[in-house]
């Protein structure tokens, strides 16, 4: 049973440019939420995809984008790179329960994104 | 808001028993959650507290009280390989329905032989 997959695994980008990060959800989970893991910090939410629509959406500017296809997995796009960018980007899957999405999360390894 | 607190640091020897302590002021409540993440690795899930309590899962334990918005996290029978960063994450009311984590900053834990 796969779990969470996301690629890549390292990237190094110069500032200005975009970057497009994928994420493939474990196997039966319809929904994936993506976070940022700045060095020495907790994970900090973007936004949340379920049925190809964002759901909800962190403190995080327009530049952050995102998409969900229809097998569920993720890209996630951020445009005009800056150095504050650099971190590991986690993407973490769930599903809907019916009543919400009460279950652990369940997170890739995430992409270490440099920018330089 | 959200603000999640716990101690940046924490040592221990191979054997022995470590509580790690998380405070939380969150606007509402609905779940604490702890993940294990080692360097270089995807969070993991540990424990899942929603009533007040002390939930076990064999070396791992977990305490809640609600109405001191507090939590930790009890580790047995250390091993070498319990060397990890430690995350409380909370739900708030709000999100409960949408399953947004609100992540404190997390515990390295350096165990020693």
């Amino acid at each position: 049973d796969a779990g969470v997959t996301q690629s890549p695994t390292h990237l190094i980008k110069t500032r200005g440019q975009q970057v497009t990060l994928r994420c493939s959800p474990k196997s039966g989970h319809d929904t994936v939420s993506w976070y940022q893991q700045a060095l020495g910090q907790g994970p900090q939410f973007i936004f949340q995809y379920y049925e190809e629509e964002e759901r909800q959406r962190g403190n995080f500017p327009d530049r952050f984008s995102g998409h969900q296809f229809p097998n569920y997995s993720s890209e996630l796009n951020v445009n005009a790179l800056l150095l504050g960018d650099s971190a590991l980007y986690l993407c973490a899957s769930s599903f809907y329960t019916g009543t919400g999405w009460n279950s652990p999360l369940h997170f890739g390894n995430g992409t270490r994104l440099t920018v330089t | 808001g959200q603000n999640i607190d716990q101690p940046t640091e924490m040592t221990a020897t191979e054997g022995a028993i470590v509580q790690i302590n998380c405070t939380y002021q969150t606007s509402g409540f609905n779940g604490l959650f702890w993940y294990q993440q080692h360097a270089g690795e995807a969070p993991t899930f540990l424990s899942y507290n929603v009533l007040d309590g002390l939930e076990e899962k064999g070396r791992f334990s977990s305490f809640l009280s609600r109405s001191k918005g507090y939590s930790y996290l009890l580790l047995k029978e250390l091993q070498m390989k319990d060397s990890a960063s430690y995350l409380c994450a909370v739900r708030d009311e709000q999100s409960s329905t949408l399953g947004r984590l609100y992540f404190g900053r997390g515990t390295q834990l350096t165990v020693w032989p």
